[in-house]
């Protein structure tokens, strides 16, 4: 069965670095999402993508965060200039069709130190 | 404000007890309530569904409007259940972002 895959599984950085998550969503899927879960919280949507275009975005998801489709596999998100808040598991999901399931990623374990 | 409530953060049952997870949403349009499931160093995986009107690995959960409610049940809880469950809301229709509640832990003990 086809699964959404991130890399790197962890990541430590210090604050004020640029750090870039990695995802390949499943193959034939259109619509990619990045969500993050900082220790003990409930998972977040960060920004929603579709078409080469953020569709949604959260109020966390300030100028310090971008997405990108580099090519037909990757979907990435950059975070310029690391906070130590920015701290969290970070989750990568995709869906095919409207109205389907989101199908996650295993997740990025981010550490700014 | 769309919102999601696990009320427990920790439940805790010895195996072949029933379990009900609890979940209250608050939305004003038209939900589609989810049940995601975490198992140990696994990634969040779909359980359940309400408009599936399935149940899966045992559990159901029935979506009640009146009470804006999404309990997910299991009659008898086995050792393998044991896991972190997330209820989570998604305005119907299109590719719309999910909104979860904090989640609640589920320790089945022999």
């Amino acid at each position: 069965e086809p699964e959404v895959t991130q890399t790197p599984s962890h990541q430590v950085t210090q604050m004020g670095q640029e750090v870039i998550l990695r995802c390949v969503p499943i193959s034939n899927h259109l619509y990619f999402y990045w969500y993050r879960q900082i220790l003990g919280q409930k998972v977040e949507f960060l920004v929603s993508f579709y078409n080469n275009e953020i569709s949604e975005k959260s109020e966390i998801f300030d100028d310090q965060f971008s997405v990108e489709r580099p090519d037909g596999s990757n979907f990435t998100l950059k975070i310029r200039s690391t906070k130590l808040e920015d701290s969290a598991m970070y989750f990568c999901a995709s869906t095919g069709q409207p109205g389907e399931t989101q199908y996650f990623g295993p997740g990025t374990r981010l550490l700014v130190l | 404000a769309q919102r999601v409530t696990q009320p427990e953060k920790l439940l805790s049952v010895f195996k072949g007890a029933p379990v009900e997870l609890k979940c209250n949403y608050s939305y004003s349009g038209s939900p589609e309530l989810f049940w995601y499931v975490q198992y140990s160093r696994q990634r969040l995986q779909l359980l359940l569904r309400h408009i599936s009107r399935e149940s899966i690995k045992g559990f159901t959960a029935d979506l009640n409007k009146g009470e804006t409610s999404f309990h997910l049940k299991k009659p008898f809880a086995q050792e393998e259940d044991s896991a972190m469950y997330y209820c989570a809301l998604r305005r119907s229709g299109g590719y719309n972002k999910l909104i979860f509640g904090a989640g609640t832990r589920l320790a089945v003990h022999p």
